[in-house]
């Protein structure tokens, strides 16, 4: 079935960092990917999406790309704050469900 | 998007008793799931609840445990039913709202914790 790796956490980085976290997937068809993140103590909040090949998704800062050839959705930012601490989610639409990813729990530190 | 509220957040329950989690949407949406979240990993599907039809359920989650109401287009129920401590998560539910086919919106989860 459908599945998705994302990198092991936890990610430990100073502000101001320059952040990425990989997320490849495997799947049949040609899924729509997503980015969720969860703050701490809250529910799931949508970060950014992507629906077909080489689209990118952005939001707040974060970029990722959808790389049909890589079966890649990478997690980026220029520039990290203590405010994006939170553990990161990417996940991919089939038959009509989400596969998550097992997360990555980022910590910025001042 | 979708504004989504649960009841209860949070609760701390005796093994053996039943939770039922009320989740509350601001639109009519067809499709809402329920997902749990066990401590530090990543979220489970347990059921898919359309209106008007049986939920149906994921491998490894059964209706006897995991009761699921959807009496109309804004409203669903979970139930945790005779719990025990691998119990213990949050519970999640969702919905994709009709505007957009591909994406799940969540609510803010239930924490619950069975001694």
């Amino acid at each position: 079935g459908d599945s998705v790796t994302q990198m092991e956490g936890p990610v430990t980085l100073s502000e101001e960092a320059f952040l990425t976290i990989n997320c490849t997937y495997t799947a049949t068809g040609y899924p729509s990917l997503f980015w969720y993140v969860q703050y701490p103590g809250e529910g799931l909040q949508l970060l950014l999406k992507a629906t077909k090949a080489d689209d990118k998704g952005s939001n707040k800062g974060f970029e990722a790309t959808y790389r049909k050839e890589t079966t890649s959705f990478h997690l980026e930012k220029g520039s990290v704050q203590v405010s994006d601490s939170a553990v990161y989610f990417c996940a991919l639409s089939w038959d009509q469900k989400l596969v998550f990813g097992q997360g990555t729990r980022l910590t910025i530190n001042p | 998007s979708a504004v989504i509220s649960q009841k209860p957040s949070r609760d701390i329950c005796q093994r053996g008793t039943s939770l039922t989690i009320q989740c509350q949407v601001d639109s009519q949406v067809t499709m809402m799931f329920w997902y749990r979240q066990q401590p530090g990993q990543s979220l489970t599907l347990i059921a898919t609840a359309n209106q008007g039809s049986e939920a149906t359920y994921e491998s490894g989650f059964v209706i006897d445990k995991f009761p699921i109401s959807r009496p109309n287009l804004t409203f669903s129920t979970l139930t945790v039913s005779n719990m025990s401590p691998e119990d213990s998560s949050i519970y999640l539910c969702s919905v994709k709202p009709g505007t957009d086919r591909e994406t799940q919106y969540f609510g803010p989860g239930t924490r619950l914790l069975v001694l």
